[in-house]
């Protein structure tokens, strides 16, 4: 079974500002998908980055970076530069990549508030 | 454009009642999910399918039914037998292939009165 655990319930960033969202993950399949998610107040899920656990390098997309420690079994979100439009919940969440039954179900964490301050 | 519907935003129910949450999709994606997702915590899998005419229980299916008759269409209905519907329900699907992420509905927000 998979498990995703963001240990940080709330965060504070101010404006412009870089700030890292943890991220930790349990499995025991040797192939898988981390993927971040930002739910704004109006409760659509927005993709933001992906990382597969055979990439050799960091994901990144613009101000969104992914630090992944796969020895650790930890997929970190950086947010560089924090604007007032990403406070938001974030979402850490993981997929087995052999998955037989090809059924692409995303296990989530349970996670993080981010609160910008101007 | 291409994306995931889902209506209405907001549904108010009676106990006792059931009632019919929809999600279209014109993404052309062959699986569909729903998701449940109370304060303050993160999502969880309510049905999913993979493909027209078949379905399968997620982590959480009791009181709740689905359909899946056309690839654009998977409505989920939440019956009487379920014990605490309050929640908001979220539609997704999926393109081909394990790399892609899943594609999000703006959601409905279920309340029992």
């Amino acid at each position: 079974a998979q498990k995703i655990t963001q240990t940080q319930p709330g965060m504070f960033v101010q404006e412009k500002e870089a700030v890292t969202l943890d991220c930790t993950y349990d499995t025991s399949d040797p192939s898988y998908g981390l993927f971040w998610y930002k739910q704004p107040s109006s409760g659509e899920m927005i993709f933001l980055i992906y990382q597969g656990s055979y990439d050799q390098q960091n994901a990144t997309e613009g101000r969104y970076s992914l630090n992944f420690q796969k020895a650790r079994k930890s997929a970190n979100l950086v947010i560089s530069a924090s604007q007032l439009g990403d406070s938001a919940m974030y979402f850490c969440a993981m997929r087995d990549l052999y998955s037989g039954a090809g059924s692409y179900q995303l296990t989530f964490g349970k996670g993080t508030k981010l609160s910008v301050i101007p | 454009d291409g994306g995931i519907t889902q209506s209405p935003k907001y549904l108010f129910r009676k106990e006792g009642q059931n009632v019919t949450l929809s999600c279209e999709q014109n993404l052309n994606h062959d699986a569909m999910y729903w998701y449940r997702q109370d304060p303050g915590q993160g999502l969880r899998l309510i049905y999913y399918s993979q493909i027209v005419n078949d379905f399968q229980k997620g982590d959480i299916a009791e009181g709740y039914s689905v359909s899946r008759e056309k690839k654009e269409s998977f409505p989920l209905t939440v019956t009487s037998a379920q014990k605490n519907p309050t929640a908001f329900y979220l539609c997704a699907s999926n393109g081909d292939g394990l790399e892609h992420e899943q594609f999000f509905g703006p959601g409905t927000r279920l309340t029992v009165l």
